[in-house]
């Protein structure tokens, strides 16, 4: 079972749905857990961190599901400058190593269409 | 001016060559790191350090060198490059405690070896 697993998508979604994004992890000891969003060609940047059950800011929710090892990502009311990809990061404890290391995702692509 | 600043933004090389990246940063953070991102394999670490005198291996370190040299300075070497090492490479930094995962990126070096 791969460490970060994310839906490649695409999710192809008009102006103005929700779209929400599943990330699930392997290693029940992980710490902390955070959305970025890297637009096509650019750097990832951190969206959202993700603490205990979960947290808000404007149109995204982000949730943490401990018991089923999965985050989610919620997007209310879509705009067009949310075309992008957003990875699924987690701090987790490396198998051998016995250190924390942050984990990435390949990311879920989303497209906003007009 | 960016907070992280790599050198340099776009390279094309030849097989066998010694490359060097390098990673400025005035976020005054003692974290640094080097991801290389490939299409379909997401963000892989290579290398991190947590200060001046510090260096660990990430994911993926075979073929790949670095130096700290400062607190905000993080080369990556290629000693000899090999056509598979072409990727983007990025640079980010971080704090750590309960702001592990909040990392800042450069704006990455698109690496191509011939």
């Amino acid at each position: 079972r791969k460490e970060v697993e994310q839906d490649p998508g695409p999710f192809n979604v008009p102006e103005g749905a929700t779209v929400a994004f599943n990330c699930t992890y392997s290693n029940s000891a992980s710490q902390s857990f955070f959305w970025y969003r890297q637009d096509c060609r650019k750097e990832p940047k951190l969206l959202m961190s993700v603490y205990s059950s979960g947290n808000e800011d404007g149109r995204f929710t982000a949730q943490l599901n401990r018991a089923s090892q999965y985050i989610s990502l919620l997007i209310r009311d879509s705009k067009l400058s949310d075309s992008a990809t957003y990875l699924c990061v987690v701090n987790m404890q490396h198998s051998g190593a016995g250190s924390y290391q942050l984990t990435f995702g390949k990311g879920t692509k989303l497209s906003v269409i007009p | 001016d960016a907070d992280v600043t790599q050198t340099p933004r776009n390279r094309i090389t030849k097989t066998g060559k010694r490359i060097m990246l390098e990673c400025s940063q005035t976020k005054g953070h003692d974290r640094m790191y080097w991801y290389r991102q490939d299409p379909g394999l997401g963000l892989r670490l290579i290398y991190y350090s947590f200060d001046v005198k510090d260096i660990n291996k990430g994911e993926i370190s075979d073929g790949y060198s670095v130096s700290r040299q400062a607190q905000a300075k993080f080369s990556l070497s290629l000693e000899s490059a090999i056509p598979n090492q072409t990727a983007l490479y990025f640079c980010a930094t971080g704090s750590g405690g309960l702001r592990t995962g909040e990392l800042f990126f450069g704006e990455g070096s698109r690496l191509t070896v011939l």
